[in-house]
């Protein structure tokens, strides 16, 4: 009963250094998401997919890359870390319903990356 | 455009009091609205949600009421817990199937 899957749980990056989080969901979901949560903040959208092959930008999409190639999969790259981008990382994924999306969006547990 | 406004945290509570956190909401159209819960170190999982007007959603002791006159969704409990305390985020969804969260409130319940 695996649900989303988030790896790695924790990471601390130098500024300038690469890296990929995971996240897999095993629901058949359509929907999949990435979020970023900064302390006492709120959730924002940086990156949706809603299915294979497609990606969109959300509301702060700069400084990430996504890719859809399966319906499992949904990696964010993070290219040339910025201390700015120190945060906690959701990924989320939503079924359909009717052909609608539900809204209903089931999350891992979370990726939190500090760039020093 | 549309957005989601809830009152600010933390909140304390004694054990078994009455709790409401206030949700208001702009948008265009019907949207559905939800409550999602964070645990300490967990993600965010759906507490309970209502898609039309006066609509009412509940889980777990936990009501919200879909209120398009006031525009709000504001969550209730009769009796809190101890085991209730977390972070309450509401959402609304728009036209894009995307969420629009408010920032969340922190509740602290004290035994």
């Amino acid at each position: 009963n695996a649900g989303v899957t988030q790896t790695p749980k924790f990471r601390i990056l130098k500024i300038g250094q690469s890296m990929t989080l995971q996240c897999t969901q095993d629901m058949n979901h359509n929907y999949m998401y990435w979020y970023r949560q900064d302390p006492g903040m709120g959730l924002k959208l940086i990156y949706y997919s809603v299915g294979a092959g497609i990606t969109d930008k959300g509301e702060v999409p700069n400084g990430y890359n996504v890719s859809r190639s399966t319906t499992e999969d949904f990696p964010l790259r993070l290219e040339l870390a910025a201390p700015s981008q120190t945060s906690v990382y959701f990924c989320a994924s939503s079924p359909l319903a009717g052909g609608s999306n539900t809204g209903e969006l089931f999350f891992g547990e979370g990726s939190r990356l500090t760039v020093l | 455009g549309n957005s989601v406004t809830q009152m600010e945290g933390p909140v304390t509570l004694s054990e078994e009091a009455f709790l409401t956190i206030n949700c208001t909401y702009t948008a265009t159209g019907y949207p559905s609205l939800f409550w999602y819960v964070q645990y300490p170190g967990e993600g965010l999982q759906l507490l309970l949600k209502a898609t039309k007007a006066d609509d009412k959603g509940s889980n777990k002791g936990f009501e919200a009421t879909y209120r398009k006159e006031t525009t709000s969704f504001h969550l209730e409990k009769g009796s809190v817990q101890v085991s209730d305390s977390a972070v309450y985020f509401c959402a609304l969804s728009d036209s894009n199937y995307q969420l629009i969260w408010g920032a969340g409130t922190k509740l602290i319940i004290k035994p």
